[in-house]
């Protein structure tokens, strides 16, 4: 079965420092969601991305953060200068289409900790 | 008032026990309506989406009530592998930003 893959699994950094986390959709898919889950939190929305524009955004998704799609399988997050309060699980999510039905399939996720 | 409301728990249930969850959403123009499961640690996966003539998969019955904004997910027969954390999630706006509770965990017991 098909699945979105996310690398790296963990990510340490220093606080103001940029990072960019990775993923890969599905193949046929063509809608790609970032969302971060805080420890003990709830999942939130970032932002999802189509036909190689955003979509949509949420209010977390501020000036710091950006997403791209910079080949035909990777969808990246970058962080342009971490926060401590950005330590959380970033999960990337992938659907074929963007109705209101479309199951949107959840990567294993990315821990990053800034430090 | 939240978005998305449930009950945290967590429910502890003995195994062979039915459960049930329910969760609340605060803007009556949602669309779309999924339960999802999350273990601990891991990504959300889809369990079951909710329609509004109420639908079930197997030992799982999903409802929903649009008028009092109210959905509910029904677990018979638990299983020890079904412990892990309910999401109740809710598509709120012409998009498909996903909206979640903050999850109802279940510990099933032997």
């Amino acid at each position: 079965e098909p699945e979105v893959t996310q690398t790296p699994s963990h990510q340490v950094t220093q606080m103001g420092q940029e990072v960019i986390l990775r993923c890969v959709p599905i193949s046929n898919h063509l809608y790609f969601y970032w969302y971060r889950q805080i420890l003990g939190q709830k999942v939130e929305f970032l932002v999802s991305f189509y036909n190689n524009e955003i979509s949509e955004k949420s209010e977390i998704f501020d000036d710091q953060f950006s997403v791209e799609r910079p080949d035909g399988s990777n969808f990246t997050l970058k962080i342009r200068s971490t926060k401590l309060e950005d330590s959380a699980m970033y999960f990337c999510a992938s659907s074929r289409g963007g109705g209101l039905r479309e199951t949107q399939y959840f990567g294993p996720g990315t821990r990053l900790l800034v430090l | 008032r939240k978005e998305v409301e449930q009950d945290p728990g967590p429910f502890n249930v003995p195994e062979g026990a039915t459960v049930a969850f329910n969760c609340t959403y605060s803007n009556s123009a949602s669309q779309s309506f999924f339960w999802y499961r999350q273990d601990c640690r891991k990504e959300p996966k889809l369990l079951m989406s909710v329609y509004s003539s109420g639908n079930e998969d197997g030992r799982f019955t999903a409802q929903l009530n649009r008028a009092s904004q109210y959905i509910s997910l029904l677990i018979r027969d638990s299983k020890l592998s079904d412990s892990a954390t309910y999401l109740c999630v809710v598509i709120s706006n012409a998009g498909n930003m996903l909206t979640f509770g903050g999850g109802t965990r279940l510990m099933v017991k032997p």
